[in-house]
């Protein structure tokens, strides 16, 4: 039962060029929208989010878009850095519910 | 910065043993979390705990389970008699407030094997 998916395994992205990592979800209750970042060795760190009453957010290099009904997001990293290579979870949630759903996740690496 | 402990990072045991599984949360955060991701999945939900009782589980966490703050500082996760299935990388989270609305914080998980 995938609510959440993220269809890309993996990215490969230049250094200095726009990175967008997908994410879908099936279940229209979802409300609020996360992306984590997670390192090896290291639990998730949260990286944006948005809520499902706006369609973008943006924090310095990240932008997270939403569109309620394709029910998919992107998170963008622009320019990308070599320091952004991580794993990156899409997580969403219901409202009045403390846990997240997450997608498999997608591997990005940015080459120098 | 504050950040979530665990400990161990990796715990091996045998099928059917009894494992315990801690984390020290954030120290003012009041909702506590554990998530597991078996290898080349998804993590997925299993407890959290609020108020020193468990406030939303999943299917997952079955009888087996079971979560405790046995003082102010430790949150553990228990499992009684381990499954070959229970191999995963188990992470406790905390956050100040009871939505998602407030960041939940990961701590860097534990590896469990059971052989």
């Amino acid at each position: 039962d995938q609510q959440v998916k993220q269809n890309s395994p993996s990215l490969s992205v230049q250094e200095g060029r726009i990175s967008i990592l997908n994410c879908d979800y099936t279940n229209s209750m979802f409300d609020y929208f996360l992306w984590y970042k997670k390192y090896p060795a290291e639990g998730p760190t949260f990286l944006i989010s948005i809520s499902s009453i706006k369609d973008k957010n943006e924090d310095g290099r990240f932008t997270v878009f939403l569109n309620k009904s394709a029910k998919h997001l992107s998170l963008h990293i622009v320019p990308s850095q070599p320091g952004d290579s991580a794993v990156y979870f899409c997580a969403a949630s219901a409202p009045g519910a403390n846990n997240l759903f997450f997608g498999t996740g997608t591997r990005l690496t940015v080459i120098p | 910065e504050p950040e979530v402990t665990q400990t161990p990072s990796h715990q091996v045991t045998q099928m059917g043993q009894e494992v315990i599984l801690r984390c020290v949360p954030i120290s003012n955060h009041l909702y506590f979390y554990w998530y597991r991701q078996i290898l080349g999945q998804k993590v997925e939900f299993l407890v959290s705990f609020y108020n020193n009782e468990i406030s939303e589980k999943s299917e997952i966490f079955d009888d087996q389970f079971s979560v405790e703050r046995p003082d102010g500082s430790n949150f553990t996760l228990k499992i009684r008699s381990t499954k070959l299935e229970d191999s995963a990388m188990y992470f406790c989270a905390s956050s100040l407030g009871t939505s998602a609305y407030n960041e939940q914080f990961f701590g860097p998980g534990t590896r469990l094997t059971v052989l």
